[in-house]
């Protein structure tokens, strides 16, 4: 089976830009969340959709943003970067089994600021 | 105060020998759960364990094993017959809370990197 993947693999920008990252949950995985993981730093969770609804949002601006599709892909999107959005950008999905779940990761978004 | 606290950024092993790499974590929820991600040079990041805050058992998968102490809130990692592909950023991770409504916001630790010799 595929695991999570996530588009594109690198990415560079300049300060104010946007950028949109892209993830595809692992088949049958309802639930997708997204987290920054800065050089040197465990992961740090952004969002969680669940159903294609935002279930948490972890503590990062407005600039931030995210959705979920129909077939529970998502999208993370980033206003106005600032250098300090340099980081490895990680999607992980999950599927709850009784009282476990697991969240499987993708292979992240390296993301560059000029 | 920290939620996840690894104490040991670097670890070295020889090969073929087992390694603890510790975690202690803090929560007042009664239900939460305790996992342990590897992370290769490439990033990506990959599940090795889980436990639960309510599995009386120590929990295994193949060469690791999970000691779950919990009245000292430690679940520490343990690595059995280390091989060099086993070299990575090992990070400890919580689930606060029972899984309600989806949530399911994962804390890390900062991780601890492993580097196994021959």
């Amino acid at each position: 089976d595929a695991g999570v993947t996530q588009s594109p693999t690198h990415l560079i920008k300049t300060r104010g830009q946007q950028v949109t990252l892209r993830c595809s949950p692992i088949s049958g995985h309802k639930s997708v969340s997204w987290y920054q993981q800065v050089l040197g730093q465990g992961p740090q969770f952004i969002f969680q959709y669940y159903e294609k609804e935002e279930r948490g949002r972890g503590n990062f601006p407005d600039r931030f943003s995210a959705r979920q599709f129909p077939n529970y892909s998502s999208e993370l999107n980033v206003n106005a970067l600032l250098l300090g959005d340099s980081a490895l950008y990680l999607c992980a999905s999950s599927f709850r089994q009784g009282a476990i779940d697991t969240q499987y990761f993708g292979p992240g978004t390296r993301l560059t600021v000029l | 105060a920290q939620k996840i606290t690894q104490t040991q950024p670097g670890m070295f092993v020889q090969e073929k020998e087992a390694v603890t790499l510790d975690c202690t974590y803090d929560t007042s929820d009664q239900s939460y759960g305790l996992f342990w991600y590897k992370q290769p040079s490439s990033g990506e990041m990959i599940f090795l364990i889980y436990q639960g805050s309510y599995d009386e058992q120590n929990a295994t998968e193949g060469r690791y094993s999970l000691n779950f102490q919990k009245a000292r809130k430690s679940a520490n990692l343990v690595i059995s017959a280390s091989q060099l592909g086993d070299s990575a950023m090992y990070f400890c991770a919580m689930r606060e809370g029972g899984f309600t409504g989806g949530g399911n916001k994962l804390t890390f630790g900062t991780g601890t990197q492993l580097k196994v010799e021959l």
